[in-house]
């Protein structure tokens, strides 16, 4: 079946200019998170929805990031005044949702560049 | 807060050889824990979890992994390592309660023929 799908695969912008990022998890997955991963090191977790709602916004670093998830389906990260240390691949992962130890299923990413 | 440290962050082993990653974490009450790899241009991929159950676990690709609650360690082994296995690894760990993933650095592992 479909993994986690993410779009656009690459994304370059200016510094001060605003980007969305796409998620499309796999179909019936409740569980949805986005995590960063800058060069050289693990992904970072940002937000964890489950459903429509956030449940743990923790890890996002300002409040330049803003995330949805609208229908429960599809989510968009959003990244206002992008900064050249936003400059990071960003991750998708999806889950049942029903679980306790549940597999986290991670899309190949968007490798956003920050000029 | 927990924390995952990988040790070596670059690998090299020959194409038959063992391959060992090693992963510490620190926790006051132990965690799930998992392995990733990474290929080039792709997601991440689980190869195996540990949630409490068995301490050695059997993961895809020949790969295990033993849970040791004494030295907070969770290392990763093959016994005979494949030209394929060439990628980064990525240890995790997930606090009892929670759902977010807390990424070690990675491993990158060089296979040499």
């Amino acid at each position: 079946g479909a993994g986690v799908s993410q779009t656009p695969s690459n994304k370059v912008t200016e510094k001060g200019k605003y980007v969305e990022l796409r998620c499309d998890p796999i179909s019936g997955h409740t569980a949805l998170y986005w995590y960063r991963q800058s060069l050289g090191q693990g992904p970072e977790f940002l937000i964890y929805f489950q459903g429509t709602g956030a449940a743990d916004d923790s890890g996002l670093p300002n409040d330049r990031f803003f995330a949805v998830r609208p229908e429960g389906s599809v989510s968009t990260l959003k990244i206002q005044r992008t900064e050249r240390g936003d400059s990071a691949v960003y991750l998708c992962a999806s889950s049942p949702g029903q679980g306790v130890v549940e597999t986290q299923y991670f899309g190949p990413g968007t490798r956003l560049l920050v000029l | 807060a927990q924390s995952v440290t990988q040790l070596g962050s670059h690998v090299s082993v020959s194409e038959g050889a063992l391959v060992l990653l090693r992963c510490n974490y620190s926790s006051s009450v132990p965690p799930y824990l998992f392995w990733y790899v990474q290929y080039p241009n792709q997601g991440l991929q689980l190869l195996l979890k540990y949630t409490s159950a068995a301490t050695l676990v059997k993961g895809i690709n020949g790969f295990e992994a033993e849970f040791k609650k004494s030295e907070t360690s969770f290392h990763l082994t093959k016994p005979s390592a494949h030209m394929s296995d060439a990628a980064e690894y990525f240890c995790a760990v997930m606090k009892a309660a929670g759902n977010k993933l807390t990424f070690g650095g990675g491993t990158r592992v060089l296979v040499k023929p």
